[in-house]
């Protein structure tokens, strides 16, 4: 089957500090893998995503590298800062049927 | 980026009455989009499948019955739940996708209606 296993949170860092969120995966098909975030009272925003193998996707900071021989997807950030703080969704999508699988979120709390 | 819209961001209601969320696609056409229900503190569940035209296809184990989807056009998705319960009180979001843009793997999501049943 397909699904999506999150590193469980809460996680809280001061700011300025390097931020792991480890994400890895099952697909019975190629996915594309997408790291979303829902800040407090506010809807998912796309955050990154990558399309294929080796690809890496980045934006405001964050990185995550589609790892196919460890099936993982990892977002990385090397210096957080408190506005940062929010639920960190990972995710895969398979072309051939549009649905989107999430891991359970992981909530990061960023202190000055 | 494309925008997709829900309203009531938040609805209080009795138990055993109806209620009605409307997505809508801003700025692009949407064939199909999709309705997620979120838990406190966990992650997004998919419930089914909103496509313009035709039935919903919903996930196992929700009730069609109980949540009524209708697409009715390539920019409006509505989610009724009727004779909602207590139970029923969650945050729901929808997200569609753009089939024009380069990566048609894409989802824009909504910012969710928060429902509390009484």
């Amino acid at each position: 089957g397909n699904s999506v296993t999150q590193m469980e949170g809460p996680v809280t860092l001061s700011e300025e500090a390097f931020l792991t969120i480890n994400c890895t995966y099952t697909a019975t098909g190629y996915p594309s893998l997408f790291w979303y975030v829902q800040y407090p009272g506010e809807g998912l925003q796309l955050l990154l995503k990558a399309t294929k193998a080796d690809d890496k996707g980045s934006n405001k900071g964050f990185e995550a590298t589609y790892r196919k021989e460890t099936t993982s997807f990892h977002l990385e950030k090397g210096s957080v800062q408190v506005s940062d703080s929010a639920v960190y969704f990972c995710a895969l999508s398979l072309w051939t049927g549009n649905q989107f699988y999430f891991g359970t979120g992981t909530s990061l709390t960023v202190i000055p | 980026g494309a925008v997709v819209s829900q309203h009531p961001s938040w609805v209080i209601c009795k138990s055993g009455t109806s209620v009605k969320i409307e997505c809508r696609s801003l700025d692009f056409q949407a064939t199909t989009m999709f309705w997620y229900r979120q838990f406190p503190k966990q992650s997004l569940m998919l419930m089914a499948t909103s496509n313009e035209g035709s039935k919903a296809t919903y996930e196992q184990g929700v009730e069609k019955d109980k949540f009524l989807i209708n697409h009715a056009s390539l920019t409006l998705s509505t989610l009724t739940v009727t004779s909602a319960h207590p139970e029923d009180s969650s945050f729901y979001i929808c997200s569609a996708r753009d089939p024009l843009t380069e990566s048609t793997d894409t989802q824009y999501f909504g910012p969710g209606t928060r429902l509390t049943v009484l």
